[in-house]
């Protein structure tokens, strides 16, 4: 059974950066999928954070992409969400996901998202 | 960037009634496209993928269809159990999540 759980701090000043883990139990990181984050503010739907698939390349939603780096700890079977300069927008429980890889003509791309951790809430508060 | 709209926002029905939710992409996105059910205090939780093809243990109650830019949801004969807040998903070059639609049981 594959399991992630997220860890990392529940407060961050605002202008600080955020920084969570995720371990990956039940799977290796190093198999052939996409490894993602997900956030979802307190209330409100989802958004799409990023991913990285297990070579290493790393994927961003287009709005964060200049904030969030996405890296594996492959001797961790651990990914971790680094994002940088947090405001109060940035409060959100932070899911990571696994994600399968599927090719749309010859672009691989992260496909939907079949296990998923039980969320951290990150609070950007002074 | 492809938005995602889901309609309605709320509704509310009966055991045993059949719940359709539909789904919008602002460009045609084939059929890549999943359906989640979130419940308070959980992560969600994959429902259909590929806009059609039901995940892995969950009951075959629910149904997905549609291709390019329209989709549809279906829980045929609603349970107890269906309550929740129901996300579609496109998961293009940037994956975007639909608003939600949430299921109340009357």
């Amino acid at each position: 059974q594959v399991q992630l759980q997220e860890s990392g701090p529940g407060l961050v000043k605002p202008s600080e950066t955020l920084s969570l883990t995720c371990a990956v139990s039940g799977d290796s990181i190093s198999s052939d999928y996409f490894w993602g984050w997900v956030r979802q503010p307190p209330g409100k739907g989802l958004q799409w954070i990023g991913n990285i698939y297990h070579t290493g390349s790393a994927y961003y939603s287009p709005s964060l992409k200049s904030r969030v780096i996405i890296s594996l700890d492959t001797s961790k079977n651990q990914f971790s969400l680094k994002f940088i300069s947090v405001t109060a927008a940035d409060t959100a429980v932070y899911y990571c996901a696994r994600s399968r890889p599927y090719y749309d003509l010859n672009d691989l791309r992260g496909g939907p998202f079949d296990y998923w951790g039980q969320g951290i809430l990150v609070t950007v508060s002074s | 960037d492809i938005q995602m709209t889901q309609f309605p926002s709320t509704l509310s029905a009966s055991v045993g009634d059949r719940v359709t939710i539909s789904c919008r992409a602002s460009q045609s996105i084939s059929n890549w496209l999943a359906w989640y059910q979130q419940k308070p205090g959980k992560a969600p939780k994959l429902l259909i993928y590929r806009a059609s093809s039901l995940e892995g243990g969950v009951p075959s109650r629910f149904s997905g269809s549609g291709s390019g830019t329209e989709f549809t949801l279906i829980i045929t004969g609603l349970q107890p159990d269906d309550f929740g807040i129901y996300y579609c998903q496109q998961y293009g070059r940037f994956p975007r999540f639909g608003g939600g639609t949430n299921v109340e049981i009357k």
